[in-house]
């Protein structure tokens, strides 16, 4: 799968929102974005994924770039809850039950 | 949505005694299971992937003897750490994909082996 860079920390005050980028220069036209997070001490936990268009669900927003080249995660109002460690992870849906790959992500801190 | 038990969350061993971990697909059948380890401040590092019905396939690195994987049935896998030493202490994770996106974790056992 092809490898993504992602800053390795951010803040984010509570209440506003927060825009994580990822990018992936190398991804294949059959690459999807997954984004998953970590919080302390807990596996991680699915977040959002897409291919091409821009996706919305009740956790987050993904806004993937015209050129597939980059994207981002939008979480619209961050709260305390929200501080934890995110993955943006490329995965081949042709490539059958492969495991995702982590990088080292971005540690999103939230300041009250 | 797919859920992942894993059991214990967190065990304290003594040196050179083993310990199992289970990891359970709770809802769905899981014919593949991934485990991972993570050392503090670290991303996960996958350790093996574990085949129901048949052998594990253990990543670059990984003891296949030290790390024992079992995965008898399609809702359940072991990894059972051999003679622990204090450097196999860590968090570790297991993993299971359910539907062609969907990749469920468990919530992590913390080893500590003194």
């Amino acid at each position: 799968d092809a490898k993504t860079t992602q800053p390795n920390s951010m803040e984010s005050n509570e209440e506003e929102p927060v825009h994580l980028p990822c990018n992936h220069s190398t991804i294949s036209g059959t690459d999807y974005i997954h984004w998953y997070r970590q919080l302390p001490s807990q596996g991680p936990e699915y977040v959002i994924h897409g291919l091409t268009s821009n996706v919305n669900n009740r956790m987050a927003s993904l806004a993937i770039a015209e050129d597939r080249k980059s994207s981002t995660l939008i979480l619209h109002r961050a709260t305390l809850r929200d501080a934890a460690v995110y993955y943006c992870i490329l995965r081949d849906v042709s490539s059958g039950n492969t495991p995702l790959v982590f990088g080292k992500g971005t540690r999103l801190s939230v300041i009250a | 949505g797919a859920v992942v038990s894993q059991h214990p969350s967190w065990v304290i061993c003594k040196s050179g005694t083993s310990v199992k971990i289970e990891c359970r697909s709770l809802d769905f059948q899981a014919t593949t299971m991934f485990w991972y380890r993570q050392f503090p401040k670290q991303s996960l590092m996958l350790m093996a992937t574990s085949n129901e019905g048949s052998k594990a396939t253990y990543e670059q690195g990984v003891e296949k003897d030290k790390f024992l994987i079992n995965h008898a049935s399609l809702t359940l896998s072991t990894l059972t750490v051999t003679s622990a030493h204090p450097e196999d202490s860590s968090f570790y994770i297991c993993s299971a994909r359910e539907g062609v996106h969907g990749y469920t974790f468990g919530s992590g056992t913390r080893l500590t082996v003194v």
